[in-house]
């Protein structure tokens, strides 16, 4: 399979644990993205990478929320001292520079904090 | 107000009909139109982009974008219970170009 992956594809978590999510991207893909979707709603971004270069983050990426992609392939989200606000479905997508009209997302970590 | 506005729906149709998705934007510098469809618990699955105004046609779906009226629409010709699905509308959204999503629209074809 080439396509985005992301693991776990569940996660449940007592509220103040940390949790970490993994995501590996379509191989050739140096733009990686992380979306979070809540039910009802829309993927709301919340960063992306460019090769290993974090170059943007939403005002939702708060101070508990940490991004890597270590050497420019996959990419982990931490979040810590999770609350059930964090509660949500976790995207990860990625494209090549230049073709943005190109996002692939991964099947998503589903996050549950209880 | 949302840079992306969609009708959540849901939208119930039976099989076979013509269906008509919307958007509508406030950023008039937006080029690049996409559509997504997500189902239940999956991640969202790219149907088609557009650049532009125009129309484009891919089998039983044709994207349609209005820049003068900043509205795009998603027709599904002979719709299938397949296609019951969240329909999203994404557009690339500031210089990074990053795609910026409506809330969707929740399609349901019944039999």
């Amino acid at each position: 399979d080439t396509g985005v992956s992301q693991d776990p594809r569940h996660k449940i978590t007592k509220r103040g644990q940390n949790v970490t999510f993994r995501c590996d991207p379509i191989s050739e893909h140096n733009r990686l993205y992380w979306y979070r979707q809540t039910l009802g709603q829309g993927p709301e971004f919340l960063t992306y990478f460019q090769n290993e270069a974090q170059l943007e983050k939403s005002r939702l990426l708060s101070d508990r929320f940490s991004a890597e992609r270590p050497k420019g392939s996959f990419s982990t989200l931490e979040i810590q001292r999770t609350e059930q606000g964090d509660s949500a479905m976790y995207l990860c997508a990625s494209s090549f520079k230049g073709k943005d009209t190109e996002a692939f997302f991964g099947q998503g970590t589903r996050l549950t904090v209880v | 107000q949302k840079e992306v506005e969609q009708d959540p729906g849901p939208l119930s149709v039976p099989e076979g009909a013509i269906v008509s998705l919307n958007c509508t934007y406030s950023n008039s510098a937006f080029q690049y139109f996409m559509w997504y469809r997500q189902y239940s618990r999956k991640g969202p699955e790219l149907l088609m982009y557009t650049y532009s105004s125009g129309n484009k046609e891919d089998g039983r779906f044709t994207a349609q974008v209005d820049k003068s009226s900043k509205y795009i629409s998603l027709f599904i010709r002979d719709s299938q219970p397949s296609d019951s699905a969240t329909y999203l509308c994404a557009m690339p959204s500031g210089g990074s170009y990053i795609p910026t999503f409506g809330r969707g629209t929740s399609l349901i074809v019944h039999p």
